[in-house]
C-alpha cells in the first residue's frame, strides 16, 4: 500500500490545457516533492515542498509549473499551459526531511498530452 | 550537478541466479537507495543505506554503500520470476535535498 495516493491515476489532456495533478499523504509529513519519468527514461525531481513553501526546485519546473498546499492536506502539482513533452509519469513522494529519511513514492499519476 | 551511472541497462538471467547491479556517482554521496519499480507503478524502496561501507540486506536483496562514497551495489540471490522490474539506484550528496536517480536496470527473469 503506497504511503501517499495520487490522483487521478491517469489524465488525457489538450495541448495548452491547464492540468491539476492531486498527492494525499496518508501521514503527516511536512516534505514532500514532485517527481516525473519520461517513458522509459529515469526518475527527475521537479520541485521540493516544506513547510507550505517550495524549498528547492529544478530547472526543468518553469513557469508553467505550480505546487501549493491549498487545504492542509492535498499537495497539488499545477501544470499551467501543457505541452507535448509535459507527457510523463508524475510522482508525488514524501519523506521526513533528514538526511536519514528514505523518499517513499505515490503510484503516480499518467498525463497524456494530445 | 549530481550524475548517476547504473549498470548494466539490462539484464536477462535464468531463475536461481544471483543479479549484481552497481551505481556510481560523479561526487560524494550520503545517501544510497535501491529502489524497485513494476509497470503502472511508482518506484518501490528496496534498501536505504545512510554509511560508507555499509552492508544492509532485505531478505534475497543486499546492497553496500562504497567506502569511497561515490558507488553503492545491489545484488538479488536466487533470483524468482517476481524479481522482474526496473531497479534504480538513487543518491543525495551533502548539501541536496533532492534524490538523483540513475538510468535504471531493467532484468527480465526466464523461468
Amino acid at each position: 500500500e503506497p504511503e501517499v495516493t495520487q490522483t487521478p491515476s491517469h489524465q488525457v489532456t489538450q495541448m495548452g490545457q491547464e492540468v491539476i495533478l492531486r498527492c494525499v499523504p496518508i501521514s503527516n509529513h511536512l516534505y514532500f516533492y514532485w517527481y516525473r519519468q519520461i517513458l522509459g527514461q529515469k526518475v527527475e525531481f521537479l520541485v521540493s515542498f516544506y513547510n507550505n513553501e517550495i524549498s528547492e526546485k529544478s530547472e526543468i519546473f518553469d513557469d508553467q509549473f505550480s505546487v501549493e498546499r491549498p487545504d492542509g492536506s492535498n499537495f497539488t502539482l499545477k501544470i499551467r499551459s501543457t505541452k507535448l513533452e509535459d507527457s510523463a509519469m508524475y510522482f508525488c513522494a514524501r519523506d521526513r526531511g533528514r538526511d536519514n529519511s528514505p523518499l517513499h513514492f505515490g503510484n503516480g499519476t499518467r498525463l497524456t498530452v494530445t | 550537478g549530481q550524475q548517476l551511472n547504473q549498470s548494466p541497462q539490462s539484464m536477462f538471467i535464468q531463475e536461481g541466479e544471483d543479479v549484481s547491479m552497481n551505481c556510481t556517482s560523479s561526487s560524494i554521496f550520503n545517501t544510497w537507495l535501491w529502489y524497485k519499480q513494476e509497470p503502472g507503478e511508482g518506484p518501490v524502496l528496496l534498501i536505504a543505506l545512510y554509511k560508507a561501507g555499509e552492508l544492509t540486506s532485505n531478505g534475497r536483496l543486499t546492497a553496500q554503500f562504497g567506502i569511497t562514497r561515490k558507488d553503492s551495489f545491489l545484488n538479488i540471490s536466487a533470483s524468482i520470476p517476481s524479481d522482474v522490474g526496473i531497479y534504480f539506484c538513487a543518491g543525495r550528496d551533502y548539501g541536496n535535498n533532492r534524490l538523483a536517480f540513475g538510468k535504471g536496470n531493467q532484468v527480465v527473469v526466464i523461468p
